[in-house]
């Protein structure tokens, strides 16, 4: 089973508006951590945003936040007022456990936003 | 404060040539990690290390991929003999496990772009 499903391969937006990017997880551990990541056109990967857990709120940076969903296993991230800027792939993740430190990826979510 | 450094940015090699990509990660970081990323197959891990120790393998795709860390600031991922399928993008990265635990992130490299003719 895949560890991170991204079932959106491709999602366009009007800018100013807010768009959320579907991500869910599948694990049997107790402690986990979920990132997000943008890839612009350029090729880097840029981290956006963190959730743990057991986080009890939802985490928020700027015009990021991710709606968690513990029971789901279900971690959106949200981006408000769309900017032409926010253009790229998104690609959520997850770090399992605390042993090993990997990270397993989701297929990316391209994201468009149109003027 | 200098990120992951992956050199060279570009390459281009001819089949069955031998290619070293390079990776110098972030001070005080103790995982380096190395991702091949393309269209059909999304972003894979080939290896990763812990205290310059490899400590899973399992993605690397076959023998002609070989990776090393001799030091704490340097990490190399080679090829040989490479082939056009392997025409990709190679990521670096690292990250700490320290007080900040399973809240630190892991920080890519720019991203080699191999193409093998």
């Amino acid at each position: 089973a895949q560890k991170i499903t991204q079932t959106q391969p491709g999602m366009f937006v009007q800018e100013k508006e807010a768009v959320t990017l579907d991500c869910t997880y599948d694990t049997s551990d107790q402690s986990y951590g979920l990132f997000w990541y943008k890839q612009p056109s350029s090729g880097e990967m840029i981290f956006l945003i963190y959730q743990g857990s057991y986080d009890e709120q939802n985490a928020t940076e700027g015009r990021y936040s991710l709606n968690f969903q513990k029971a789901r296993k279900s971690a959106n991230l949200v981006i408000s007022a769309s900017q032409l800027g926010d253009s790229a792939m998104y690609f959520c993740a997850m770090r399992e456990g605390r042993i090993g430190n990997q990270f397993y990826f989701g297929t990316g979510t391209s994201l468009t936003v149109i003027p | 404060d200098a990120g992951v450094i992956q050199s060279p940015r570009h390459e281009v090699t001819e089949m069955g040539q031998e290619v070293t990509l390079r990776c110098k990660p972030i001070s005080g970081h103790d995982y380096l990690f190395w991702y091949r990323q393309t269209m059909m197959r999304g972003l894979e891990l080939l290896i990763y290390f812990n205290n310059n120790v490899p400590i899973d393998d399992s993605g690397m795709p076959e023998d002609r991929f070989s990776a090393k860390m001799p030091n704490a600031s340097f990490s190399t991922l080679k090829i040989q003999p490479s082939e056009p399928r392997d025409s990709a993008v190679y990521f670096c990265a690292s990250s700490f496990w320290g007080l900040a635990g399973e809240r630190e992130t892991q920080y890519f490299g720019p991203g080699t772009r191999l193409l093998v003719l």
